[in-house]
């Protein structure tokens, strides 16, 4: 059982450059995020999804897009990377219901740096 | 606004001693995690909780929903439990989505 994989996990990008991040979870749950955390910000939810094909606004959404296409698969793409988009991104999944309701399983995170 | 505060923001203590750390909250929550972060490394759930208090081992977690306030104990650190502790918190009024605060430092010396 894997739980929350990320890929990739390291990536370095020029000002410019796209790329996407991908999140897959095989708990079957429900709902699905993208955090990004800086240094002395704590964790900021850029996107989330509560089901497949859904997706919705963080609080800090913009230059990032999303997709939930498969309820497994949560991707996180930059269309335009800039340098205020270096970060270490996690992605966390929870169940909606049953014992594990509201615990968040979360990846291992995705070191990106944009020159 | 919604907003979680932790304290303190750094915490050093020796092998052996007794841990607390604070989260308080805004408003009515409908869960709380407890979550840790060694250096460099991928973020651990160590406990949700919506009320009362549990244990895992040396960590204790206690909430009091009246006063919106939980805290985090530790007890007979010892120097593998340095790492940065977050309070996550999922208001009633945030479908879902959790709120977190800005961690405390942890480091516990030999």
């Amino acid at each position: 059982n894997a739980g929350v994989t990320q890929t990739p996990k390291f990536r370095v990008l020029k000002t410019g450059q796209s790329m996407t991040l991908l999140c897959a979870q095989d708990m079957n749950h429900e709902y699905m995020y993208w955090y990004r955390q800086d240094p002395g910000m704590g964790l900021r939810l850029i996107h989330y999804s509560v089901g497949e094909g859904t997706t919705a606004k963080g609080e800090v959404p913009d230059g990032y897009n999303v997709s939930r296409l498969k309820k497994q698969n949560f991707l996180l793409g930059l269309e335009s990377a800039a340098p205020s988009q270096t970060s270490v991104y996690f992605c966390a999944s929870k169940p909606t219901g049953g014992s594990g309701a509201n615990v968040l399983t979360f990846g291992a995170g995705s070191r990106l740096t944009v020159l | 606004k919604n907003e979680v505060e932790q304290s303190p923001q750094n915490l050093t203590a020796q092998e052996g001693e007794f841990i607390t750390i604070n989260c308080s909250y805004s408003v009515g929550i409908s869960a709380l995690h407890w979550l840790q972060q060694h250096p460099g490394g991928g973020i651990v759930s160590l406990f949700m909780l919506s009320s009362g208090k549990k244990k895992h081992g040396r960590l204790i977690a206690t909430i009091n929903i009246q006063e919106k306030h939980s805290s985090l104990h530790i007890t007979a650190s010892h120097p593998r439990d340095s790492a940065v502790y977050i309070c996550a918190v999922t208001f009633n009024t945030n479908a879902g989505k959790s709120t977190f605060g800005d961690g405390t430092t942890l480091t516990v010396k030999p």
